[in-house]
C-alpha cells in the first residue's frame, strides 16, 4: 500500500506570494492533518480534515487555509507569504474509528520564503 | 492544554547498546494516547510505537519498547541494540481528542537528537 505523498517536496517563494501544497493520504484513510515544523516553534498542528470538512484548526492566522476533496486528497494554501512561514509542512493521514490508530506522515514539503 | 516535555536535546549511544529517551506529559484527560516518532534528516516522520492510557502492559515493537509509568506521567522510549541507522531526531507526542468539531491532534515534544556511534 502506498504511503502518504506530498507535492512538491521543495518550494521557494518570495514574500507576498501565495502557495498551495498537496497531500494524498494512504488509500482508505479519510482523515488528513497538517503540521508546521520550524526550528523555533517545533511541530505545530495546523488543521485536520475529514470527509471534506475542516474539523479543527490550530492557532494560525487566516492566511493559512485548506480543503479536502471527495477522494480524501487535501491541499493547504498560504496566502501573502511571510519570512516566518519558511518551514517543513507535514501532512498525516489516519484511519478513523479505530483505537490507537496512528497518524502516518508524508515526507513533507520544505517551503522557503525569501 | 496538553504538554509534552523531552528534557534531552541530544543523546549519544554506542552501537549495540540500549538507550532510553525520556518523555513526560501533562494532561487532565483520562483517555489519551502516546506516540513516538523518528525523524531522519530527510524529514519524514516515522511512527515507532503507541501506548494507550488504559493499556496495562508496556507497548513493544521489535527493538522499541515504551516504558509507561502512568502515575509519574512518563512514557520513555527504550531502543535496544542500537544501530547506526537509529541516528535521528525522536519525538514524543500525545493525542488530544478535540471536543469542538471532533477529531484529534498530536501535541509534540521538542525532540531528542540521537547519535549512534561505532
Amino acid at each position: 500500500k502506498a504511503g502518504v505523498t506530498q507535492t512538491p517536496r521543495y518550494l521557494i517563494k518570495t514574500r507576498g506570494q501565495q502557495v498551495t501544497l498537496s497531500c494524498s493520504p494512504i488509500s482508505g484513510h479519510r482523515s488528513v492533518s497538517w503540521y508546521q515544523q520550524t526550528p523555533g516553534q517545533g511541530l505545530q498542528f495546523l488543521f485536520e480534515y475529514f470527509s471534506e470538512t475542516q474539523r479543527n484548526k490550530g492557532n494560525f492566522p487566516g492566511r493559512f487555509s485548506g480543503r479536502q476533496f471527495s477522494n480524501s486528497r487535501s491541499e493547504m494554501n498560504v496566502s501573502t507569504l511571510e519570512l516566518g512561514d519558511s518551514a517543513l509542512y507535514l501532512c498525516a493521514s489516519r484511519v478513523t474509528g479505530v483505537p490507537g490508530n496512528e497518524q502516518f506522515f508524508g515526507p513533507g514539503t520544505r517551503l522557503t520564503v525569501l | 492544554a496538553q504538554k509534552i516535555t523531552q528534557t534531552q536535546p541530544g543523546m549519544f549511544v554506542q552501537e549495540k547498546e540500549a538507550v532510553t529517551l525520556d518523555c513526560t506529559y501533562d494532561t487532565s484527560d483520562q483517555s489519551y494516547g502516546l506516540f513516538w516518532y523518528k525523524q531522519p534528516s530527510s524529514g519524514e516522520m516515522i511512527f515507532l510505537i503507541y501506548q494507550g492510557s488504559y493499556d496495562e502492559q508496556n507497548a513493544t515493537e521489535g527493538r522499541y519498547s515504551l516504558n509507561f509509568q502512568k502515575a509519574r506521567k512518563s512514557a520513555n522510549l527504550v531502543i535496544s541494540a542500537s544501530q547506526l541507522g537509529d541516528s535521528a531526531m525522536y519525538f514524543c507526542a500525545m493525542r488530544e481528542w478535540l471536543l469542538t468539531g471532533g477529531g484529534n491532534k498530536l501535541t509534540f515534544g521538542t525532540g531528542t537528537q540521537l547519535k549512534v556511534e561505532l
